[in-house]
């Protein structure tokens, strides 16, 4: 049962344009969203965040976007530039009393095309 | 500034042999976590450790163990490896209780032949 869906494994994008990236969880439960950045053979780097009670949150070229009525959010990178070419993941997490574990996506591969 | 160092950085086993991934952080996180990744599966939790002196389990527990040694270290054990534990680890650790992100170190590839 995949909590946090990243339906799409990759996306190609044209240096200098928007890349979008889509996320979407089931557990209405979740009320903190994060985006990673992965390079390979290294671990994941954290990007932005995002709380459930905001809609927004700008970041330099990094905006993530929360439709929490759709359980839908999105990382929208502006522009793009080839160093962006990596593995995104989203990940999401409930506060649960002292515990607060992070599920995660399965990734989609970016591409920035120079 | 290391971070979150993990030990060692490959690894090759034979089925059956065991063996114990390390972590270490200087951060003073409380909270400490032990990822694995494999392809097309996202990072999935096996373990994860509250404040010093608890575990828990995780989504794909079976076939190891954990130990949170003291606040800095939390290692992970494979008391019989199978191949099914091929797979990228990756130990994590966070602020307890608030929202914030978790910081990962940068993973032991670890092969089971």
């Amino acid at each position: 049962d995949q909590q946090v869906k990243q339906n799409s494994p990759s996306l190609s994008v044209q240096e200098g344009r928007i890349s979008i990236l889509n996320c979407d969880y089931t557990n209405s439960m979740f009320d903190y969203f994060l985006w990673y950045k992965k390079y390979p053979a290294e671990g994941p780097t954290f990007l932005i965040s995002i709380s459930s009670i905001k809609d927004k949150n700008e970041d330099g070229r990094f905006t993530v976007f929360l439709n929490k009525s759709a359980k839908h959010l999105s990382l929208h990178i502006v522009p793009s530039q080839p160093g962006d070419s990596a593995v995104y993941f989203c990940a999401a997490s409930g506060y649960t009393g002292a515990n607060s574990k992070l599920t995660f996506g399965k990734g989609i591969t970016l591409s920035v095309r120079p | 500034n290391a971070g979150v160092t993990q030990t060692p950085k490959f690894q090759v086993l034979k089925t059956g042999q065991s063996m114990t991934l390390q972590c270490a952080q200087d951060m003073n996180h409380n909270s400490m976590y032990w990822y694995r990744q494999d392809p097309g599966m996202g990072l999935r939790l096996i373990y994860y450790s509250a404040s010093e002196g608890t575990t828990d389990k995780g989504e794909v527990p079976n076939g190891y163990n954990v130990s949170r040694l003291n606040k800095r270290e939390f290692s992970l054990r494979l008391e019989s490896a199978a191949p099914s534990q091929t797979s990228v680890y990756f130990c994590a650790s966070g602020r307890q209780g608030v929202n914030s992100p978790l910081h990962f170190g940068n993973g032991t590839r670890l092969t089971v032949t």
